[in-house]
């Protein structure tokens, strides 16, 4: 069974820096790409940022270039996303989700962690 | 970036009602367009990928269609289960880009 966890969610103060952790489990992860996604509370989905499976080609919303890192770890099955000089407006659930291999798809997804900004 | 724009924001129907949701892309995805359902508190689920391919273990009452700019999610006769919000997405190009969702309420 296919299951991405997340974690390392928390409270954090404006201009902190916080690290996200996304243990997979299930499937190869090493054969897959992977995303973050989030939301803010009560809001809609907006896609954070996508990374290849040997970690050598990344993408970010533009809006978050340069505060945030993807990175992975494959031989610990693990997504990660690195973010500093955080704002209320970061404040939001993280999704982890895995990329379909066959179809343009997010097909699987973590039950999500809470990032809080306030001071 | 490609923008995704949903309709309606919102709508109430009666269990059994059949149920339309309208996605339109600002250019030209071709069939790279995924539907998700989302209930409170929790992760997206995938009902339908590339625009009209149902998502296995989803019930048959979803479908969905279109190409090119416009896309439409239907629920055949609605479940009680079925009230949540629904999120088209494109994967053309990135960034990848989510509708603004449509909730569906009970009436």
């Amino acid at each position: 069974e296919v299951q991405l966890v997340e974690s390392g969610g928390g409270l954090v103060q404006p201009g902190g820096s916080l690290r996200l952790s996304c243990a997979a489990s299930g499937f190869t992860f090493g054969d897959h790409w992977m995303h973050w996604v989030r939301q803010a509370p009560g809001k809609g989905l907006v896609w954070v940022s996508r990374i290849n499976p040997d970690g050598s080609r990344i993408t970010y919303a533009d809006s978050l270039k340069g505060r945030f890192t993807i990175s992975r770890d494959n031989a610990k099955n693990t997504l990660y996303l690195q973010m500093k000089s955080l704002r209320a407006e970061d404040t939001a659930v993280y999704y982890c989700a895995r990329d379909a291999r066959d179809v343009r798809l997010l097909d699987y997804w973590g039950q999500g962690t809470l990032v809080t900004v306030s001071s | 970036d490609i923008q995704m724009t949903q309709s309606p924001s919102s709508l109430s129907a009666s269990v059994g009602d059949r149920v339309t949701i309208t996605c339109r892309a600002s250019q030209i995805i071709s069939t790279y367009l995924n539907w998700y359902q989302q209930k409170p508190g929790k992760a997206p689920k995938v009902l339908i990928y590339t625009a009209s391919s149902l998502q296995s273990g989803v019930p048959s009452r979803f479908s969905g269609s279109g190409s090119g700019t416009d896309f439409t999610l239907t629920i055949s006769s609605l479940q009680p289960e079925d009230f949540a919000t629904y999120y088209c997405q494109q994967y053309y190009s990135t960034p990848l880009t989510f509708g603004g969702g449509t909730k569906v309420e009970i009436k």
